[in-house]
Parts: C-alpha cells; structure tokens; sequence
C-alpha cells in the first residue's frame, strides 16, 4: 500500500513570496490533515478536511494561509505572503476510521515525509 | 484546547539502559496515541491505548493509559541505538480532535 506522498521535500523562498504544498493521501482515506511542525516542537493542526469538507481549521492563519482539497483526493496548501516565522516543516497525514475496543472508534494517522519550509 | 506535556524533553542514555517517558495533561482523552518521528521524515503510529488502564507491549515497549486517561506513558527495555528518535503522544478527544504534545527527543549511544 502506497504511502501519503508530498512534494517539494524541501523549498526555501524569501518573505513575502508564496509559496504551495501538495499532498497525495492514501487511497481510500476520506480524512486529510495538514500540520506545521517548528523545530523543537510538536506537530500543530492547521486544517482538517473530511472529504473535500473542511471539518477544523481555528488554527489556520486565514489572512496567509489557504487550503483545498478538490474532489476529495489530493490537496495543497498555500502560504501567501510568507513571514520568516513560517519556516518549519509542513506534515501533511491522511486517515480512515478503525473500530477499537469499547466500540470506539479509533483515528489513527499516517503521515507523509512533509516539506521543510526555510523563509529567508 | 488540552494541553499535552511531555517530559523528560530530552533523553540520553547508553545502549542496553532502561528508560521511561511521560505524556500528562489534566484532560480526559478517549484515545492516546504515541508515535516516533526520525529526521527528514514524518511521525510514525506506534500503539493507540483507549481504556483507562490499558497496557500494550510492543517487543520492548510498554505503553500504559492512566487510570483516568488524562496521562501515558511509555517504556523502553533495553534500549538500542534504532530506538533514537523523536517520541510524541497526541490525545484525542471529542470526534477525531487530536493534539499532539511537543515530545521527548530520545538519544541512545552505542
């Protein structure tokens, strides 16, 4: 079974350009995630689509950031313009639902390899 | 907005010692997830715990759900250099709301 894919791996730009992700989840998986991990810290949800709707995006930067996920398979995330504080490592992860013990629903998320950012 | 914290941040120790690490918040999860990250790649999914309680093995890891699933931890035997990595919990609550703590970077010398 084929992996979440992304691409570019890495990508440096100066502030104020834009610049764009693309993610490729696993075939079948309905949920898709975009993070942003700064150096040192944990991954950081910026939006969550369930199919081509957007379930959770409070933490997206809405003046600079932008997301779609068109026809519910691939997806892209925009940054216009970039800020120096923007440099990290952009993780995208895509998921289905699992039934768990209890009759709970587990949601467990396989990630791509992401896309370091450096904003100069 | 749950908070997650992981402690130790940092970790090294010598092939062959044991360690523990430590994932707290004082909110109730349904789910707790743990994961390693290596560099240049993305978290990998290592166990999922759903009952306060639980305790998983996976070859040389326990993991362990707090009684009242507000807390994990996870420990190693034995460790070995491939076991160096970057260890993070990520809680979930609500319908698929996960947050992830900032981790335990973890260093095993030969």
């Amino acid at each position: 079974e084929a992996g979440v894919a992304q691409s570019p791996r890495y990508k440096i730009i100066e502030k104020r350009q834009s610049v764009a992700f693309w993610c490729n989840p696993i075939s079948g998986h309905a949920t898709l995630y975009w993070y942003q991990q700064i150096l040192g810290q944990g991954p950081k949800l910026l939006i969550q689509f369930q199919n081509n709707g957007v379930v959770d995006d409070s933490q997206l930067p809405k003046d600079r950031f932008s997301a779609e996920r068109l026809k519910g398979v691939d997806s892209t995330l925009k940054i216009q313009p970039a800020k120096l504080e923007d440099s990290a490592v952009y993780l995208c992860a895509s998921s289905s639902t699992r039934q768990g013990t209890a009759f709970k629903k587990t949601y467990e998320q396989y990630f791509g390899p992401g896309t370091r950012l450096t904003v100069t | 907005t749950q908070l997650l914290e992981q402690s130790p941040q940092f970790l090294s120790i010598q092939e062959g010692e044991n360690l523990t690490v430590y994932c707290n918040s004082s909110s109730v999860f349904s789910s707790l997830q743990w994961y390693r990250q290596e560099p240049g790649e993305g978290p990998v999914l290592l166990v999922t715990v759903v009952t306060g309680g639980e305790v998983k093995k996976l070859k040389r890891l326990t993991f362990q759900f707090g009684d009242a699933r507000k807390d994990s931890s996870l420990h190693i035997t034995a460790a070995q250099p491939g076991d160096t990595g970057l260890y993070l919990c990520a809680g979930v609550s609500g319908d698929n709301d996960m947050r992830f703590g900032a981790g335990t970077r973890l260093t095993v010398k030969p």
